[in-house]
């Protein structure tokens, strides 16, 4: 099955902006969706399709796509922000995997 | 609003058979284009899918688990299931069931999470 790939940990700033990536094949022919998570706490859905946010979630976080790599932007990051990020996407299957998360850290 | 619920044994025994129940609630889980997956998360790691349904009862698993899964759907009683055989320990985690928009892929609600323990 297809592996989606992300950078374990990455770091921003309080205010500034950080982007979140994603890289594998399913990406090529479909989109990912992004979730957020912080302890404890159930994934929320951040972003999905072309760069769609569900009601709720703050318009400074968007998306993108490029060939194999999505990327989840937090444009204006806060001290709320930091928890673990994952990727998600379907294959031809219809099966999904997840990446394996990216701990944001906000200082 | 749609809400999810997990229930069932916080423990099972080594080799014995996981047995999940998602319940929706706030809606029925045969309205609008959905479907219904579980997916799971060991303690300090990342996030597994399992498999999903739609309610017609066609079914995907996730190849490394197909062999051990079955995950049904009960509409009369606004339910999901799911049934993880010959478990051991590295099958202890956070259980989720979740709703996806067949449109879109993307899972929108989320259940709580449920901890199931493989243990004698």
């Amino acid at each position: 099955s297809s592996e989606l790939t992300q950078d374990p940990a990455v770091s921003v700033a309080l205010g500034q902006t950080v982007r979140i990536t994603c890289q594998g094949d399913s990406l090529r022919s479909y989109y990912a969706s992004w979730y957020q998570q912080k302890p404890g706490q159930a994934p929320v859905l951040v972003i999905y399709g072309k760069n769609n946010r569900p009601s709720g979630i703050p318009d400074r976080f968007s998306g993108s796509s490029s060939g194999n790599t999505a990327s989840l932007t937090i444009t204006g990051a806060q001290a709320e922000d930091e928890a673990d990020y994952y990727c998600n996407s379907r294959d031809s299957s219809g099966n999904h995997q997840f990446g394996g998360g990216t701990k944001l850290t906000v200082l | 609003q749609v809400q999810l619920q997990e229930s069932g044994p916080g423990l099972v025994k080594p080799s014995q058979t996981l047995s999940l129940t998602c319940t929706v609630s706030g809606g029925s889980i045969s309205s609008g284009s959905y479907y219904w997956s579980w997916i799971r998360q060991p303690a300090g790691k990342g996030l597994e899918w399992i498999g999903r349904i739609y309610t017609s009862g066609s079914t995907n698993y996730n190849p490394s688990l197909k062999s051990r899964v079955t995950i049904s759907v009960d509409t009369s009683k606004n339910q999901f299931s799911l049934k993880l055989s010959s478990v051991t320990a590295a099958d202890t985690a956070v259980y989720y069931c979740a709703r996806a928009d067949s449109g879109e892929d993307a899972f929108d609600i989320w259940g709580q999470g449920t901890m199931v323990t493989v243990s004698s």
